[in-house]
């Protein structure tokens, strides 16, 4: 069955420091795979997204994340985190051909220390 | 600009009512869905609507109902049927339900019983 796991229900980081946020997936082709970023009673909003080609992509807010197919790996990363990403972060994989669903990961809540 | 509507934000329920969440979207997306969010439990899909006049039971349908009589709105209503249906309730759309088509969020609705 497909899976999303994100291991790390919480994160603290000091401003300034990098970021890396963990995404683990299960899934039997080729995933399409995303991030999403949730603000305190606010929606999602996308971040990046993999479909194929190269395995490092580049997403907004100076984000990017690096697809590893060895590892069922698409981790998030950032060099230097703002106050302003304290938020949810979301990993999410496209389903299976022909059909709507998304699998969303659990989620990680991110704090940053000033 | 293009976006997803919900209201109200805020919603209570009284026992025994039923109360209706409002989505719109000006997208021109073929596709809508209703997800619920609990702390810790990431995203669970209710019902999704791959054009109008069609809708599908997500994984967690029991006690909720929709329409989509317009290709712009998508309402759902939980019923008195939902025993517990404390939540943030986002409503998405994409351009179609293939699996690598992004979705896109509006602000959600937290509903609350009295």
């Amino acid at each position: 069955a497909q899976s999303v796991t994100q291991p790390d229900i919480h994160i603290t980081v000091s401003e300034g420091a990098s970021l890396e946020l963990r995404c683990n997936y299960s899934y039997g082709a080729t995933p399409y795979l995303f991030w999403y970023v949730q603000s305190p009673g606010q929606g999602l909003q996308l971040l990046l997204k993999y479909f194929s080609g190269d395995t490092l992509v580049q997403g907004i807010k100076g984000f990017e994340a690096e697809f590893k197919r060895s590892q069922s790996s698409f981790n998030l990363r950032k060099p230097s985190v703002h106050w302003s990403d304290a938020a949810e972060y979301f990993c999410a994989v496209g389903g299976t051909s022909g059909t709507y669903k998304y699998i969303f990961g659990t989620g990680t809540r991110l704090k940053v220390l000033a | 600009d293009g976006g997803i509507t919900q209201s109200p934000k805020y919603l209570f329920r009284k026992e025994g009512q039923n109360v209706t969440l409002s989505c719109e979207q000006n997208l021109n997306h073929d596709a809508m869905y209703w997800y619920r969010q609990d702390p810790g439990q990431g995203l669970r899909l209710i019902y999704y609507s791959q054009i109008v006049n069609d809708f599908q039971k997500g994984d967690i349908a029991e006690g909720y109902s929709v329409s989509r009589e317009k290709k712009e709105s998508f309402p759902l209503t939980v019923t008195s049927a939902q025993k517990n249906p404390t939540a943030f309730y986002l409503c998405a759309s994409s351009i179609s339900t293939g699996r690598r088509q992004p979705q896109h969020f509006g602000d959600g609705t937290r509903l609350s019983i009295l």
